[in-house]
């Protein structure tokens, strides 16, 4: 069975940074590409990045602050964010896409499984 | 970035009815979309992909079809279960979008 466990998650200032987990069972993440969407308070879903065979992938709102990665030994994602601000406040979701591989895999594009959540509050 | 408008915004419908919700996208995205279904306080759940095929243990009752900028999503007969937020999501390219979600209520 697939799990999805984020964690990571916590109240802090503007301008701090945070590095949030997403521990993965029921399979092996060097076998999937992987997403981040974040869904603000009362808000609708917002795609944040992918880790994919194919490079790191970010939304245009927080590109050069958040870095995706993965440590395969660990079976984790990871979404390291800095300089966060007000806006970044949400609920983030860790997802695995569906995904196809050849020498690496790349994103299908969908998402497949997701976690359950873990809050980040920017707030001064 | 390619946007997504759902509409209705949200709908009141009573078990048994037929729902249709449309996704329409701001320019061509062929067959790159997915449907998800997210209940209060829960995580989304994909339901339907690549506009029209459905995901492994999904009822059949829900259906996709459409293609390039117009889509949709239909509900043969509303269960109980089944009221949610419902959001279409593209996948032509970087970055995803989503679109705002369709409030299915009673």
């Amino acid at each position: 069975e697939v799990q999805l466990v984020e964690s990571g998650g916590g109240l802090l200032q503007p301008g701090g940074s945070l590095r949030l987990s997403c521990a993965a069972s029921g399979f092996t993440v060097s076998r999937y590409a992987m997403s981040w969407v974040r869904q603000a308070p009362g808000k609708g879903l917002e795609w944040v990045s992918t880790f994919s065979g194919s490079g790191a992938y970010y939304a245009d709102s927080v590109k050069g602050r958040f870095t995706i990665s993965r440590d395969n030994f660990k079976n984790t994602l990871y979404l390291q964010m800095n300089r966060l601000r007000a806006e970044d406040t949400a609920l983030y979701y860790c997802a695995k896409d569906q995904s196809y591989c050849g020498g690496d895999c790349y994103s299908a594009g969908y998402f497949q499984d997701w976690g359950q959540g873990t809050l980040v509050t920017v707030s001064s | 970035a390619i946007q997504l408008t759902q509409s209705p915004s949200s709908l009141s419908a009573s078990v048994g009815d037929r729902v249709t919700i449309t996704c329409r996208a701001s320019q061509g995205i062929s067959s790159g979309l997915a449907w998800y279904q997210q209940k209060p306080g829960k995580a989304p759940y994909l339901l339907i992909y690549e506009a029209s095929s459905l995901e492994s243990g999904v009822p059949s009752r829900f259906s996709g079809s459409g293609s390039e900028t117009d889509f949709t999503l239909t509900i043969s007969s509303l269960q109980p279960e089944d009221f949610a937020t419902y959001y279409c999501q593209q996948f032509n390219g970087y970055p995803r979008t989503f679109g705002q979600g369709t409030k299915v209520e009673v």
